[in-house]
């Protein structure tokens, strides 16, 4: 199955500013999917990347605070824009590798301060 | 819309005994159901599977049987190890085009020697 390398792993960002989270993956996927996991809560899916389109948001969740890149099958980038304590989490990148496979990141724990 | 409903955690074994964890789930059609297990600083790792009723995913020990007329697929393990301790979560993709994943919160299992 595809294998997703996630960075960084943890960042601590002052609020008002901006953290660009990575992730690359071995193989070509279609679909790329970027979650939020506060402490302690599950999984909440903040936008869906195709390649060569924009990114579909789910609700509560815009483009200007998350802008989402997805240049080719392989990359993909999610920016947490003039961030403030409340997004202080984790963010995971996911991959639908097959019809039924999906691989994740490594995530990366954001604190803000 | 869709939904998963898992039960709440956490869950405290000593080693050797056996684990449930219940996970419900509403969907319309046939969803495929997964869980999911999340190691202490980790992503999220596929644990099993099943994509039809009356399938039975397994893997590492763990079985979970996907049951349509309780709408249900609930984990089980026989004997579970010091090593098991992780957060497990029931997960579905819904029928019908959307490759979008649903999960449930999320339970904590802490396995004492």
């Amino acid at each position: 199955s595809a294998v997703i390398s996630q960075k960084p792993s943890r960042d601590i960002c002052q609020r008002g500013t901006s953290l660009t989270i990575q992730c690359q993956v071995d193989s070509q996927v279609t679909m790329m999917f970027w979650y939020r996991q506060q402490p302690g809560q599950s999984l909440t899916l903040i936008a869906t990347a195709n390649q060569g389109s924009e990114a579909t948001y789910e609700s509560g969740f815009v483009i200007d605070k998350f802008p989402i890149s997805r240049p080719n099958l392989t990359f993909s980038t999610l920016t947490v824009s003039n961030m403030s304590p409340e997004d202080s989490s984790i963010y995971l990148c996911s991959a639908a590798a097959s019809l039924y496979g999906y691989t994740f990141g490594s995530g990366t724990r954001l604190t803000v301060v | 819309g869709n939904s998963v409903t898992q039960m709440e955690g956490p869950v405290t074994l000593s080693e050797e005994a056996f684990l449930t964890i219940n996970c419900t789930y509403t969907a319309t059609g046939y969803p495929s159901l997964f869980w999911y297990v999340q190691y202490p600083g980790e992503g999220l790792q596929l644990l099993l599977k099943a994509t039809k009723a009356d399938d039975k995913g397994s893997n590492k020990g763990f079985e979970a049987t996907y049951r349509k007329e309780t709408t249900s697929f609930h984990l089980e393990k026989g004997s579970v190890q010091v090593s098991d301790s992780a957060v497990y979560f029931c997960a579905l993709r819904g029928e019908g085009g959307s490759e979008k994943l649903v999960f449930g919160k999320g339970t904590k299992l802490t396995v004492n020697p």
